[in-house]
């Protein structure tokens, strides 16, 4: 199984601050089409969990730019600028490349 | 808008049977392929099964191959996870998700294993 490992576990940001969140793969996420299936997703307290980023830099629908993401093969990164009130919860990357699909293990975002 | 509502939460003992459903609105449902992901309390997010938009293919989780089938009807939009033998591992929220990306999520349903 593709293992996914998140850092840092917890981060605290100050409103309108900027933070990046980490997530490695232990094999390269590049599928056999040339595309590389690494999402990015955020569960705010008491909520599902939503998708923020698809195929490591593509925004889903309604998703501020304030979110972006990059990364290539294993390494894949998550930044958030100008962090505001609603983006506080547990960010989780996730792989969709292999199966079984396989999430970080969370990165916990708080006030400062 | 996309709707996914999950039903069948509840409490279980060990070694039982249960089945868990997801109505699908807002999408034309039998186009994608179909996720269920849990969550144990306090933890974080697990996939455990995929059903192809036509059922022609389903993939399973170690964790509950052999346990659980994951199935769905395209006539009435919708998604069910049949889970025997139940464990208190199983212990969690059930989410629906669409698609390979999982780009919509239902609200969850809690599964409780207990003697």
């Amino acid at each position: 199984d593709v293992v996914m490992t998140q850092t840092p576990v917890s981060l605290s940001v100050s409103l309108g601050g900027q933070v990046s969140i980490s997530c490695r793969s232990s094999q390269s996420l590049v599928h056999n089409n040339g595309n590389t299936y690494l999402s990015w997703y955020l569960q705010k307290p008491g909520q599902s969990p939503q998708l923020l980023i698809y195929k490591v830099s593509n925004r889903f629908s309604g998703i501020s730019d304030r979110f972006s993401g990059s990364g290539s093969g294993t390494d894949f990164t998550l930044k958030i600028s100008r962090v505001e009130p609603d983006d506080l919860g547990v960010y989780y990357c996730g792989q969709g490349t292999q199966y079984p699909r396989t999430f970080g293990g969370g990165t916990k975002l708080e006030l400062k | 808008e996309v709707q996914l509502v999950e039903s069948g939460e509840g409490l279980v003992q060990p070694g039982s049977s249960m089945k868990l459903s997801c109505v699908a609105s807002g999408f034309t449902f039998s186009n994608y392929g179909m996720n269920w992901i849990r969550q144990a309390p306090k933890k974080g997010l697990e996939w455990i099964a995929l059903i192809y938009y036509d059922s022609s293919s389903k993939y399973y989780a170690d964790s509950v191959k052999g346990r659980f089938t994951i199935s769905r009807d395209n006539s009435k939009n919708t998604l069910y996870l049949e889970m025997n033998s139940l464990r208190s591992e199983d212990t969690a929220m059930y989410y629906c998700a669409k698609g390979g990306t999982f780009d919509y999520w239902g609200q969850g349903v809690m599964v409780t294993v207990s003697s």
